[in-house]
């Protein structure tokens, strides 16, 4: 199957900084990717939608000034948190289809000190 | 908005029994079921899903699941659990009735298989 890869898996920052994650559609395009985010035993929420070449569209409830996602090219999208605070410590999951069925990378888990 | 219950969080058998997990989705309309995998270290890796037709689906690895539109569940099986299947397993639905392709998940239901 299509393979999504997302980088950094594990990011540890301080409270205030901005970090990048990175996610990869490594063998096909996507014009579409997918942002959610997971809390410990919870659901994967659906955060944003990122579009190539258009502005995300953001699900009720996200702050799009502080996850700010890029999507410059047919293979990769970046979601941005910015200012990020103990809150925001999370796993991010992205996932783009392919084919009709939606791959998912292996999540960057973020932890914000 | 659709939902999804997982209302087992953590399911402990032994290798050789028979496995099911359930999943119920609250929405009224047409949907769309599937099943996720995701075993340790790894990606989220779709096991099976249903569109339309056969209600009972048959994924990857000897699993299946029925689609009961009645009791609006789409219970996860597999007769034979094997340590392998050791993993999360989350089921998610789509129903957006503008052709969207957002997935709603469950919380996941953790599987470990004892030897």
């Amino acid at each position: 199957g299509a393979v999504v890869s997302q980088h950094p898996s594990r990011v540890i920052c301080k409270s205030g900084t901005s970090v990048k994650i990175e996610c990869r559609s490594l063998d096909f395009q996507a014009t579409t990717m997918f942002w959610y985010r997971q809390f410990p035993k919870q659901s994967l929420m659906l955060m944003a939608t990122s579009n190539e070449g258009s502005k995300a569209t953001y699900e009720q409830g996200v702050e799009k000034d502080k996850f700010l996602i890029n999507h410059a090219s047919l293979t990769l999208s970046t979601l941005t948190v910015t200012s990020a605070h103990p809150e925001d410590s999370s796993f991010y999951i992205c996932s783009a289809r392919s084919s009709g069925e939606l791959f998912f990378g292996e999540g960057s888990r973020l932890t914000v000190l | 908005a659709q939902s999804v219950s997982q209302h087992n969080h953590h399911v402990i058998l032994s290798e050789a029994a028979s496995l099911e997990l359930g999943c119920n989705y609250s929405y009224g309309g047409t949907v769309n079921l599937f099943w996720y995998v995701q075993y340790p270290g790894q990606h989220l890796q779709l096991l099976l899903k249903y569109f339309s037709g056969d209600p009972l689906v048959k994924g990857i690895k000897g699993f299946e699941a029925e689609f009961i539109k009645s009791k609006f569940s789409f219970n996860l099986r597999k007769p034979s659990v094997q340590w392998s299947d050791t993993a999360e397993y989350f089921c998610a639905v789509n129903a957006d009735e503008d052709g969207n392709e957002k997935l709603t998940f469950g919380t996941g239901t953790r599987l470990t298989i004892i030897p």
